[in-house]
């Protein structure tokens, strides 16, 4: 089971920066939150990951709090593209995939 | 371009008939796995393979075959496909670390079969 909870769906205006929250709260000391994305049926693509710090890349922003028990995606300027859902994702051998969220990107 | 191509994208087919869908991957990776993705469900792994001539079922191996008799290959074979089959396929592959697999893997575009 995945060990993540995140929320089911959200929208966001194009332009503004979209920010998708992940719960993380049994994450163990050494394990790495990783994000994936999925738009409509093609395969999921990797966004980024991180441990502790926070992490930047040319796709998104990934903030972990202190206590290591939540994250949170950043996409900085959301695009329509951007209509996916995203995964937050704690590898244990394996990519375990819960529900994601839905992002949906409104004009 | 890296990348991982799957064939056919679409299949349609009839409850008995072999069948395999091909992956292929021109990244030089050792990990590549299967996927299904079923609405309600999310993404399963059927099998893995760690490299050439190394393979492992995943959670959902029933029904399935792989075999991986070089590094850029890795098909996925349904000897007596059946309707509970129908699915969305994903191929996937990645380097292998010293603790196993980077979790920061490259996935095919997905073939969409059915069974009938």
């Amino acid at each position: 089971d995945a060990k993540t909870t995140q929320p089911p769906s959200m929208d966001c205006a194009e332009g503004r920066a979209a920010n998708l929250p992940c719960n993380h709260s049994t994450i163990s000391g050494n394990e790495y939150v990783y994000w994936y994305r999925q738009i409509h049926s093609q395969g999921p693509q990797y966004i980024i990951h991180g441990l502790k710090n926070n992490e930047t890349n040319e796709m998104a922003s990934l903030i972990i709090t202190e206590d290591r028990k939540s994250s949170t995606l950043i996409l900085p300027h959301a695009t329509l593209r951007d209509t996916a859902v995203y995964y937050c994702i704690l590898p244990n051998y394996q990519l375990i995939w819960g529900a994601g969220t839905k992002l949906i990107i409104k004009p | 371009e890296a990348q991982v191509t799957q064939n056919p994208r679409y299949l349609i087919t009839v409850t008995g008939k072999k069948l395999t869908v091909t992956c292929s991957q021109n990244m030089n990776h050792e990990y590549m796995s299967w996927y299904r993705q079923d609405p309600g469900l999310g993404l399963r792994q059927i099998y893995y393979s760690m490299n050439v001539e190394v393979t492992d079922k995943g959670d959902v191996p029933e029904g399935y075959k792989v075999s991986r008799k070089e590094k850029r290959n890795f098909p996925l074979i349904l000897e007596s496909p059946s309707p509970n089959q129908t699915s969305l396929y994903f191929c996937a592959s990645s380097l292998l670390g010293l603790s196993g697999p980077s979790y920061e893997q490259y996935f095919g575009p997905g073939t969409r079969l059915t069974v009938t």
